[in-house]
């Protein structure tokens, strides 16, 4: 069973630029997570969608962040402008059903912005 | 806030020692519980899960779950020097539908 694909593994940009990430879940899974990662900090969860709806956005800066999920399969989150403090790893997960079951992680992308 | 907390650590075992990683959690309404594993670089990758107060054994891995102190522990018997990595314990929100990930204790297992 292939896992979880994200895209690209890292980035490095400029303060103001605008970046995008890439994720295309487990086959079947209907539940799509994007998290945040600060370098000795556990995951924050910015968005999470059920299908192509979405559940839980109450943790996602809006005014910069935005996701979306087409076709209820693969998602893409983008940040414009990015800041200093975006820096960190952002990880796709999926799971079958609901956050109650197992999550299984993408390798994430490491974003550095400068 | 709900929140879910654990010793950052680093812990350090010697090998062929016991580890024991400690969370706590706000939420009292909380069922089930989550152990992941992170190496350094790597994502988290789950090792174990618990629902029910009590035990739960999986090779050398044991959950204790004790939910009238909204407490869990994970342990890691006859620790090697592969299991050093980060601990993340994962608590779903029961008012909402986000996990809440606590921020990992480190785990030195030395050779």
């Amino acid at each position: 069973e292939a896992g979880v694909a994200q895209s690209p593994r890292y980035k490095i940009i400029e303060k103001r630029q605008s970046v995008a990430f890439w994720c295309n879940p487990i086959s079947g899974h209907a539940t799509l997570y994007w998290y945040q990662q600060i370098l000795g900090q556990g995951p924050k969860l910015l968005i999470q969608f059920q299908n192509n709806g979405v559940v839980d956005d109450s943790q996602l800066p809006k005014d910069r962040f935005s996701a979306e999920r087409l076709k209820g399969v693969d998602s893409t989150l983008k940040i414009q402008p990015a800041k200093l403090e975006d820096s960190a790893v952002y990880l796709c997960a999926s799971s079958f059903g609901t956050e109650r079951e197992t999550q299984y992680f993408g390798p994430g992308t490491r974003l550095l912005v400068l | 806030q709900k929140e879910v907390e654990q010793n950052s650590g680093p812990l350090s075992v010697p090998e062929g020692a016991i580890a024991s990683l400690n969370c706590t959690y706000s939420d009292r309404g909380s069922q089930s519980f989550f152990w992941y594993r992170q190496y350094s670089g790597k994502s988290p990758e789950l090792i174990m899960f618990i629902y029910s107060n009590g035990d739960k054994e999986d090779g050398r891995f044991t959950a204790q779950l004790n939910k009238a102190s909204q407490y869990v522990s994970l342990l890691i018997r006859d620790s090697q020097p592969s299991d050093s990595a980060t601990y993340l314990c994962a608590v779903p929100d029961t008012g909402g539908f986000k996990t809440i990930f606590g921020a990992g204790t480190r785990l030195f297992v030395k050779a």
